[in-house]
């Protein structure tokens, strides 16, 4: 099974800001089947990006995905308040187990 | 609008079984495989299980294999989770979740495009 570790835990950053997270994986992700989730209080995850770099339907440019093999990064060029949430990664590219990484939490500062 | 309903949610004593369904609209539900995933209180996401379009494809996380069974039925637009032998560290909110590949053949490989609001599942004496 493939392991995702996120880092770091907790970032804590101002609107405005340009912010990086960052997903790395135990083995390489196959054909980059690597997906992002924000996730905010009381509500059910959204899919951002999915296959490593691609934006789901009606994410904002400001969110971009990258990385390949092991490593991979969530940017954002500009933060925007509502932007302040847990953010998760996944591996769907590897049998037998769909994985998560443990999620970093984006705080306003 | 696409949207997923789930049910079936509750409190249950250890031992016991429990039965989740979902309730899918907006989309053409057989050309989507659709997945369970939990999240513990406070906790992160941990997949559940998957089922491709036609049932061919179905695959369980470690952790529920050889307790929990997935099916659907794309006459009704229907998902479930029949959850037997239940136990505390199954105690979770379940989402419903559609997958955003069309006719995906390996149900791992699909990423997870539209998600239910969950429905809450305690385990407990």
């Amino acid at each position: 099974e493939i392991v995702l570790t996120q880092s770091p835990g907790t970032l804590s950053l101002s609107p405005g800001e340009r912010a990086t997270l960052s997903c790395r994986a135990s083995q390489s992700v196959s054909s980059s089947y690597l997906a992002w989730y924000q996730q905010k209080p009381g509500q059910a995850p959204r899919l951002l990006i999915y296959g490593a770099s691609s934006r789901a339907t009606g994410i904002p440019d400001r969110f971009s995905g990258s990385g390949s093999g092991t490593d991979f990064t969530l940017t954002f060029s500009r933060l925007e308040p509502e932007d302040f949430a847990v953010y998760y990664c996944q591996q769907y590219g590897s049998s037998p187990s769909i994985t998560f990484g443990q999620g970093t939490r984006l705080e306003i500062k | 609008e696409v949207q997923l309903v789930e049910s079936g949610g509750g409190l249950v004593q250890p031992g016991r079984s429990l039965r989740l369904s979902c309730a899918a609209s907006g989309f053409t539900f057989d050309d989507y495989a659709m997945h369970w995933v939990r999240q513990a209180p406070g906790k992160g996401l941990e997949w559940v299980s998957g089922i491709s379009w036609h049932s061919d494809s179905i695959a369980y996380a470690d952790s529920v294999k050889g307790r929990f069974t997935i099916s659907r039925d794309n006459a009704k637009n229907s998902l479930y989770l029949q959850m037997n032998s239940l136990r505390a560290e199954d105690t979770a909110l379940y989402y419903c979740v559609k997958g955003i590949t069309m006719i995906v053949v390996v149900v791992q490989n699909d990423a997870f495009e539209i998600w239910g609001q969950g429905t809450m599942v305690t385990v407990s004496s």
